[in-house]
């Protein structure tokens, strides 16, 4: 089945300390994002890629750190510049280009820092 | 720039009753519309989307959604809710005919259902 996967599903950090947050896809999509959760704040954009080698910074890029080497990986690094990083961290995908450009999201990630 | 308000952070309902959730959009451009569903623990999962076309739109779970371009609205409404539909749900936005994927997101609204 295609779809997302996220991993670990929860994580703990010691402050710090970088963590990396896994994203995998197998839909053969172009673009990919991170975004974090927090409780009342809906979802706000870390770092978003449009193709393999290229990403840019979302509205909350400080802290954090993105590769996209394969079309199918996206991984987040949570660094120890990150001052708040407890939250929950959502990775999703979409074909891309200026199509309707749907987003498709993983399970997440609960990142607690200790 | 496109933003999105979600009135209500929280809806409680009675099991069977109908439900109305608000979402208006401001943008100075034509837009897409989108509603999300976020069960407890789980990513976010497509209920509906407006592209073009009818404004009203059905979406999975019995939801659907009307698009209404003068009052810059994008309410979601189910006639009758269930337990299971207890869950947070969220309006999106974006930019039509953009090369650039980013969707801008509400804050939330968190549907309980009551026995």
């Amino acid at each position: 089945d295609g779809g997302i996967t996220q991993s670990p599903k929860y994580l703990f950090r010691k402050e710090g300390q970088n963590v990396t947050l896994s994203c995998e896809q197998n839909l053969n999509h172009d673009a990919m994002y991170w975004y974090r959760q927090d409780p009342g704040q809906g979802l706000r954009l870390i770092y978003y890629s449009q193709i393999v080698n290229d990403f840019q910074k979302g509205d909350i890029a400080e802290g954090y750190s993105v590769s996209r080497e394969k079309k199918e990986s996206f991984p987040l690094t949570v660094t120890s510049a990150q001052k708040n990083p407890t939250a929950f961290y959502l990775c999703a995908s979409s074909i891309g280009g200026p199509s309707t450009d749907t987003q498709y999201f993983g399970p997440g990630t609960r990142l607690t820092v200790l | 720039a496109q933003s999105v308000t979600q009135l209500d952070s929280q809806v409680p309902v009675f099991e069977e009753a109908p439900v109305e959730l608000r979402c208006n959009y401001s943008s100075s451009v034509s837009v897409y519309l989108f509603w999300y569903v976020q069960y407890p623990n789980q990513g976010l999962q497509l209920l509906l989307k407006y592209l073009s076309g009818s404004t009203l739109v059905k979406g999975i779970n019995g939801f659907e959604a009307e698009f209404n371009k003068s009052q810059t609205s994008f309410h979601l409404r189910k006639p009758s809710v269930h337990i299971s539909d207890t869950a947070e749900y969220f309006c999106a936005v974006r930019r039509t005919g953009s090369s650039a994927s980013k969707i801008i997101f509400g804050s939330g609204t968190r549907l309980s259902i009551r026995p």
